[in-house]
């Protein structure tokens, strides 16, 4: 496994953009995921392959890639969308590894 | 819609073991690996481990070699984890979580409601 780098916090008022930035240097050559948990829930993937997004997940919810650094954009921020968010990938035999975990707080 | 059932929770002598299930519904019990996910109070995710289950080959993290097993019986779709030795550090919240596990794609898009563990005297 290896490590992933994520902000502790991200703090953004509502209807504005959040971005949650993840570093790791296998990330070019591994897809990166993103999973969203409230407390006391099971996480919840909300990006997969770098961008994608699964069926149910709101367009606001965006991923991209550039090199090292894998971003979570959220559009239009919402009050429900406050919670701690996961950034995943794997290395080349399979291992997953996870992020540390960013707090996104709602002013 | 795939769901995941996890059982439930349980108290532990330290030194003891643990075996939590996993019974999967509403998608293909053996197209996909089961994989295992703790997180301690205020803390990350941390990958334990999978399982194929057509195959019966389970892989394990560096860290919880040797104290954890994980197996699956694909009559009644159902995985286990049995971690043993079990200490205070051990006290989280298990996850399973179906995971695509194919050639570059790495992921877990269905998870169980965890299941908590604590390892008290």
């Amino acid at each position: 496994s290896y490590e992933l780098t994520q902000p502790p916090s991200v703090s953004v008022s509502p209807g504005q953009t959040a971005r949650i930035t993840c570093s790791g240097d296998a990330l070019p050559k591994q897809y990166a995921y993103w999973y969203q948990q409230k407390p006391g829930q099971a996480p919840v993937l909300v990006i997969y392959k770098d961008s994608e997004r699964p069926s149910g997940i709101p367009e606001r919810f965006s991923g991209s890639s550039s090199g090292t650094t894998v971003t979570l954009t959220i559009s239009g921020v919402q009050a429900e969308d406050e919670a701690d968010y996961y950034c995943q990938s794997a290395d080349s035999s399979g291992t997953p590894s996870f992020g540390g975990g960013t707090k996104l707080t709602v002013l | 819609q795939v769901q995941l059932v996890q059982s439930g929770a349980e108290v532990k002598k330290p030194g003891s073991s643990v075996k939590v299930s996993c019974k999967a519904s509403g998608g293909t019990f053996s197209s996909y690996a089961i994989s295992w996910v703790r997180q301690a109070p205020g803390q990350g995710l941390e990958w334990m481990g999978r399982i194929i289950p057509i195959l019966g080959i389970a892989n394990y993290a560096q860290k919880f070699q040797g104290r954890v097993t994980i197996t699956a019986d694909k009559s009644t779709s159902t995985a286990y984890m049995e971690l043993s030795s079990l200490r205070s550090e051990d006290t989280a919240v298990y996850y399973c979580a179906r995971d695509v596990a194919m050639v570059k794609l790495y992921y877990f898009d269905y998870w169980g409601q965890g299941t908590l563990v604590t390892v008290s005297s």
